[in-house]
């Protein structure tokens, strides 16, 4: 069964402190790794795709990389705004398209 | 913007009754998956219309179907409704192999 599991599950940082939140998946055969950040009681919103390990990708001040067991969402010097959870979701190369998500990582970055 | 909308935004509704929730993405966009999201969790899948047609479900029980239309529109029905189905309920429409999601019903079940 495919499975994604994040760590940490929240996140305390100091504004201009930069961290990384981590994803460690197992899925049978990957199509793609998805990153989501959701603000409270809103829709995901979609931020990056990994297909293949040693893929990089960046935006802003987040760059996810993939690895062949887990993913890291490095956040360079965050800011307030920054502030959500970020989800991560695997989906597999059969099947339906299905995305299986991760509960989440809860950051908060405090001015 | 994603370009998918939901319909309505919070609902509450009792136990035992049923609901529709509706979801309306852009022209061409053939694929639509519903997810269920309770608090503090991750989103489930529950399943998923390319072209009308179910093209695969996640582990939810039948009183839970769904409906796609030639308007890219859909819906998710849900019969005799349990308090654990209280959540916030997505809708993503696939453009690029990208799953772009809606802002999400709210369901409160009394």
């Amino acid at each position: 069964e495919d499975q994604v599991t994040q760590s940490p599950e929240a996140l305390r940082l100091q504004e201009g402190e930069s961290s990384s939140l981590n994803c460690s998946y197992t899925v049978s055969g990957l199509r793609g790794l998805f990153w989501y950040r959701q603000d409270p009681g809103k829709g995901p919103e979609f931020l990056f795709t990994l297909y293949s390990a040693g893929e990089e990708k960046e935006k802003e001040r987040l760059k996810a990389t993939l690895t062949k067991k887990e993913s890291f969402l490095h956040i360079t010097a965050p800011k307030p705004e920054d502030s959500a959870t970020y989800l991560c979701a695997v989906q597999a190369r059969s099947g339906s398209e299905k995305l299986v998500f991760g509960k989440g990582t809860k950051l908060t970055v405090n001015p | 913007e994603t370009g998918v909308t939901q319909s309505p935004t919070h609902l509450i509704k009792t136990r035992g009754q049923q609901v529709t929730l509706r979801c309306s993405s852009q022209s061409g966009h053939n694929t639509v998956s519903w997810y269920q999201q309770a608090l503090g969790q991750g989103p489930q899948f529950i399943f998923q219309y390319y072209r009308e047609e179910e093209n695969g479900r996640g582990n939810f029980p039948p009183r839970f179907s769904g409906l796609q239309f030639p308007n890219y529109s859909s819906e998710l029905n849900v019969n005799a409704l349990e308090l654990d189905d209280s959540a916030l309920y997505l809708c993503a429409s696939t453009r690029g192999g990208e799953q772009y999601f809606g802002p999400g019903t709210r369901l409160t079940v009394t």
